[in-house]
């Protein structure tokens, strides 16, 4: 059964500072992963997917990696700002588009100006 | 850009009650998911559908929960005596039929609070 585990689960940063947030997932067999972010009490806004051929994706400040063989990936955020403060979460698709997604608890984020 | 809709964002019932939350998936997306997140807690799955069917289900989608496509345009999942473990965020998604689905769209969420 798949398992996603993030690490750490709250993480407090300085604006400006870089900051890496860590997924990993116990069968490598995945079919895509995908980074959301979730505001407190909203819904879940889809930020990079990254399919399981793929090493990384980028989207601005947003940098994914995948490195499905050892079961990891990374969201890199460059150049925090307090907008960013928000819960990050991290989800695998096991098979396919029309699989349920695992995800993982996610890692609160505060960015302090 | 299309969107999945649900209604109301938000819905408080007294336990054991029956409470029915509404979806709209996008348009030409045949698969559609709930989903739940207690607070504090992971999203977990509860039931996906397709060609009026349930697909797939967890073992947290028992005999108190269904699902409908009454029409060609809502999905709904109802909850026939609400508990007060039933009390989460409730997520809908949709993603169109292989090969040309990558993921599923979610919709904003309806929280249900269970008194």
């Amino acid at each position: 059964k798949q398992e996603v585990t993030q690490i750490p689960a709250a993480l407090s940063v300085p604006e400006g500072e870089n900051l890496v947030l860590n997924c990993s997932f116990t069968d490598s067999a995945i079919y895509n992963l995908q980074w959301f972010r979730q505001d407190p009490g909203k819904g879940l806004t889809s930020l990079l997917l990254i399919q399981s051929s793929q090493r990384e994706q980028t989207s601005g400040r947003l940098n994914a990696s995948l490195d499905k063989s050892s079961g990891r990936s990374t969201l890199y955020i460059a150049a925090s700002q307090p907008g960013d403060s928000a819960t990050y979460l991290c989800a695998v698709n096991p098979n396919s588009g029309n699989t349920p997604l695992v995800f993982g608890k996610g890692t609160r984020l505060s960015v302090i100006a | 850009e299309p969107e999945v809709t649900q209604t109301p964002s938000h819905q408080v019932t007294q336990m054991g009650q029956e409470v029915i939350l509404r979806c709209v998936p996008i348009s030409n997306h045949l698969y559609f998911y709930w989903y739940r997140q207690i607070l504090g807690q992971k999203v977990e799955f509860l039931v996906s559908f397709y060609n009026n069917e349930i697909s797939e289900k967890s073992e947290i989608f028992d005999d108190q929960f269904s699902v409908e496509r009454p029409d060609g345009s809502n999905f709904t999942l109802k909850i026939r005596s609400t508990k007060l473990e039933d009390s989460a965020m409730y997520f809908c998604a949709s993603s169109e039929s292989l090969p040309e689905a990558d993921t599923q769209y979610f919709g904003p969420g309806t929280r249900l609070t269970v008194l």
